[in-house]
């Protein structure tokens, strides 16, 4: 199956703009989606598609992607963004109906 | 909005049947508008996709796991559950479902459940 890779942490400024990326062959076919996951919750959705964030999600969070690599960019980062955050897409392998999960990045705000 | 919750033994004994069931409300499993999958996160781990069902019966499941996974959906109660076979300490993790949109170039999970723990032990 395809992989998905993301730096194990990152860390930004409070206020500062921090990018998260996520690198894997099925980004040349398939959008990322990103999950903003705060200890002892679940996942939630915070990008999906070409760029589009659900309902609630604030406009300081963005998604972009070049080649392999998808991004996520926190412009402004607050102190309630620290947080593990992981993407995810299609898995370009095989008969692509499967799902992969990228590892996961763990971002502090300082 | 749609809402999902998990349900299920939080301890299974090692080469056992681990089972959860997740119900949805606020919308129908028939409509077809989501896949329906679960997903599971190892303690302090990142998340594994175990496979999804569709409203119609149709199943995917991760290769890794396909041989141990069933996934079925009881459109009546509007559930789908989650059945993984002979466990072991390996398989002791957060299981999570979700709602996925599958598209054209999109692959999202938009609704999560909580999460239920379930331990692996004897």
């Amino acid at each position: 199956s395809s992989e998905l890779t993301q730096d194990p942490a990152v860390s930004v400024a409070l206020g500062q703009t921090v990018r998260i990326t996520c690198q894997g062959d099925s980004l040349r076919s398939y959008y990322a989606s990103w999950y903003q996951q705060k200890p002892g919750q679940a996942p939630v959705l915070v990008i999906y598609g070409k760029n589009n964030r659900p309902s609630g999600i604030p406009d300081r969070f963005s998604g972009s992607s070049s080649g392999n690599t998808a991004s996520l960019t926190i412009t402004g980062a607050q102190a309630e963004d620290e947080a593990d955050y992981y993407c995810n897409s299609r898995d370009s392998s095989g008969n692509h109906l499967g799902v992969v999960f990228g590892g996961g990045t763990k971002l502090t705000v300082l | 909005q749609v809402q999902l919750q998990e349900s299920g033994p939080g301890l299974v004994k090692p080469s056992q049947t681990l089972s959860l069931t997740c119900t949805v409300s606020g919308g129908s499993i028939s409509s077809g508008g989501y896949y329906w999958s679960w997903i599971r996160q190892h303690p302090g781990k990142g998340l594994e996709w175990i496979g999804y069902i569709y409203y119609s019966g149709s199943t995917y499941y991760n290769p890794s796991l396909k041989s141990r996974v069933t996934i079925s959906v009881d459109t009546s109660k509007n559930q789908f559950s989650l059945k993984l076979s002979s466990v072991t300490a390996a398989d002791t993790a957060v299981y999570y479902c979700a709602s996925q949109k599958q598209q054209l170039v999109h692959e999202y999970f938009q609704h999560w459940g909580q999460g239920t723990l379930v331990t692996v032990s004897s």
